[in-house]
């Protein structure tokens, strides 16, 4: 079945520093979704990606598709307190009707 | 506010025993997922039902079942509870686009 891993598993970084979370996905994908879920909270939606090479930003936070579309980042630039949480992302195989699988998600403490 | 309404919050029930976690999905959504979150693990996908019928499985147990009803609201059954299946348990209804909204989740303690 489809698998899609991310790395690191976890992440400790100071305030101010950059993040990075990489998305993988074991088969061709036709969108990746990010959501982000706080401690104690639900996950909650960030954005969609559906083309090939695809960036989008949201303020500090940047997001990219692969060109096989089987890949994704998101990066967070000069991290802030707020950004702490579990960062997920989630495919939908290409081809039909696929279910979404859930990325192993990442989890980032900030050092204020 | 996601939309989605899940009860109860919390729950404490005794191994051996059987209970019903309850989800409405967002006005206008078909789509209800059933997922299982273990102590800082990842999501584990149970079960996707979509206007009322089962369109796909996950890890679910066999101790586990759920049902869409007809006016879209679901319910996940758990029964012969272990310790194991402690864990919170989300319900997530998805839009036209495929994007899932989560309820605030029913936190299950077996002892």
């Amino acid at each position: 079945g489809q698998q899609v891993m991310q790395i690191p598993q976890y992440q400790h970084v100071q305030e101010g520093e950059d993040f990075t979370t990489y998305c993988n996905s074991s088969t061709t994908l036709s969108n990746i979704q990010w959501y982000k879920q706080r401690p104690g909270g639900h996950p909650v939606f960030l954005i969609q990606l559906v083309k090939s090479g695809e960036v989008k930003k949201q303020k500090r936070l940047t997001f990219q598709f692969g060109e096989a579309k089987k890949n994704s980042s998101l990066h967070i630039t000069a991290t802030q307190t707020t950004d702490v949480g579990t960062y997920f992302c989630a495919g939908r195989r290409s081809g039909g009707y696929q279910k979404v699988t859930f990325g192993t998600g990442t989890k980032l403490q900030v050092i204020p | 506010d996601s939309g989605v309404t899940q009860t109860p919050k919390h729950l404490i029930t005794a191994t051996g025993q059987r209970v019903t976690l309850r989800c409405s999905p967002r006005s206008g959504d078909l789509s209800v997922y059933w997922y299982q979150q273990s102590l800082d693990q990842g999501l584990q996908f149970l079960i996707q039902y979509y206007n009322g019928e089962e369109r796909a499985k996950g890890n679910i147990l066999e101790r586990f079942s759920a049902q869409q009803f007809p006016d879209l609201h679901s319910e996940l059954n758990l029964s012969s509870l272990e310790l194991g299946d402690s864990a919170l348990y989300f319900c997530a209804s998805s839009d036209a686009r495929g994007v899932a909204f989560f309820g605030q989740g029913t936190r299950l303690t077996v002892v």
